[in-house]
């Protein structure tokens, strides 16, 4: 099956600064990799998603690269504000059963 | 609100409790999942329902037990668990596709087994 490794675990940024998480794949079967965002006490919620057919992807602060080869992805998150403070879970897979998550990672932007 | 709704959202039990977690969905799709999030662990998948069909992951223990009524509503229910079972349980639901799942959460239900 597949395993998803995420780091690093907790990245802490100034207000302005970018913001990169990057997590690492094992299956070269899968092809969907989505990036979700939870709020301390709210739900994961979709922020971005790339498909293996394309290496990079942006909307508007946030952005996913994806290196197929290498079997690794990344998000990048641009002028981070305090806002954007959450647990980043990456997630790759190759249909609607087979979806694995990494562990996380806890942003923690500071004004 | 993202269109899926679980009850209760927290839940204390004892181990020889029966209790039932239920999920409903608006947004009329066709697959939905039950997750469970540890403190420090990935989000792992429990059960799908899609298209009729059911997958689980083999590693969940038995006490746990899915039902599946219609495309709309999920629960799970539960039944002499243990302590290491306290977690927040998220139901999601998406539309299958064939290539690439964009799950929507709901609001989870905190268990806490004492």
């Amino acid at each position: 099956g597949e395993n998803v490794e995420q780091h690093p675990s907790t990245l802490s940024v100034q207000e302005g600064d970018s913001a990169v998480i990057k997590c690492t794949y094992s299956d070269s079967a899968s092809n969907y990799f989505p990036w979700y965002k939870q709020e301390l006490g709210k739900r994961p919620q979709l922020i971005i998603d790339i498909r293996s057919n394309v290496g990079e992807k942006k909307d508007q602060r946030i952005a996913v690269t994806l290196n197929k080869t290498a079997k690794h992805f990344s998000l990048h998150i641009t002028e981070t504000q305090p806002e954007d403070s959450a647990v980043y879970f990456c997630a790759g897979g190759s249909g609607y059963s087979t979806l694995t998550f990494g562990k996380g990672t806890m942003l923690l932007v500071s004004p | 609100e993202t269109g899926v709704t679980q009850t209760p959202r927290h839940l204390v039990m004892g181990m020889t409790n029966k209790k039932s977690l239920k999920c409903e969905q608006h947004l009329g799709h066709n697959a939905m999942y039950w997750y469970k999030q540890s403190a420090k662990k990935p989000l792992e998948l429990m059960f799908v329902y899609s298209l009729e069909e059911r997958v689980e992951n083999n590693s969940v223990p038995s006490r746990f037990s899915p039902e599946c009524p219609n495309s709309s509503h999920l629960f799970l229910h539960l039944h002499t668990l243990q302590p290491e079972d306290s977690a927040l349980y998220l139901c999601a639901s998406s539309q299958t596709s064939g290539t690439g799942e964009k799950l929507f959460f709901g609001s989870g239900t905190q268990l806490s087994v004492l």
